[in-house]
């Protein structure tokens, strides 16, 4: 089974902080995409990477950075951070290729900004 | 653009009984899919069921079935003979740019005894 790992269930920081949320995956999948989930808006694509060193912005990529040095980890990065980040966020991989690959999870993290 | 619409924030149904949970789509691709995922309360996403724009019959998967109408853009997830622990939000999915994915806000079901 695809097992998507991420660094941590519940994390909280304080404004203007850096903040490292971790993904790794072990399935060897190219794809690798970071969302968040806020409550009646769904979940909304942060950033995605196709290969190692390859990004693109999503929907919502303003106030985020990535990094991806190897195809199994990908790194979300807020660089200051604001109470408005407070969500969940999650991490997911797929196969390349046909549109029929579906996207494997982790367990999500709860962030919070004070 | 792609866009997904599930119209019902909540669901209330009862162990045994089925009950469908909507989702209509729009896209301008020829060849697309369809995903539905189960999010418990504990948070992760559980990949349930997709369906083939292409594909001759509905997908089915256990107790998990899909009601595609191609031409109405409608995707529908019918879970038969509930559980208390289907009990959890559910979202559907259609890829854009090719992979990454559109969801829909989701629809909470819950399921009583």
């Amino acid at each position: 089974d695809v097992k998507v790992t991420q660094s941590s269930r519940y994390l909280v920081k304080r404004t203007g902080e850096k903040v490292f949320l971790e993904c790794v995956q072990d399935m060897d999948h190219e794809n690798m995409f970071w969302y968040r989930q806020d409550p009646g808006l769904g979940l909304r694509l942060i950033y995605f990477s196709y290969d190692v060193k390859m990004k693109e912005k999503g929907d919502i990529p303003e106030g985020y950075s990535v990094s991806r040095e190897k195809k199994e980890r990908f790194s979300l990065i807020l660089e200051s951070a604001s109470t408005n980040q407070t969500s969940m966020y999650l991490c997911a991989s797929s196969s390349p290729g046909r549109t029929n690959q579906p996207q494997h999870f982790g367990d999500g993290t709860r962030l919070s900004i004070l | 653009a792609q866009k997904i619409t599930q119209t019902q924030p909540g669901m209330f149904v009862q162990e045994k009984e089925a009950v469908t949970l909507d989702c209509t789509y729009d896209t301008s691709d020829q060849s697309y899919g369809l995903f539905w995922y189960k999010q418990p309360s504990s948070g992760e996403m559980i990949f349930l069921i997709y369906q083939g724009s292409y594909d001759e019959q509905n997908a089915t998967e256990g107790r998990y079935s899909l009601n595609f109408q191609k031409a109405r853009k409608s995707a529908n997830l019918v879970i038969s003979a509930s559980q208390l622990g289907d009990s959890a939000m559910y979202f559907c999915a259609i890829p854009q740019a090719g992979t990454a994915l559109i969801f829909g806000k989701g629809t909470t079901l819950s399921v009583s005894s």
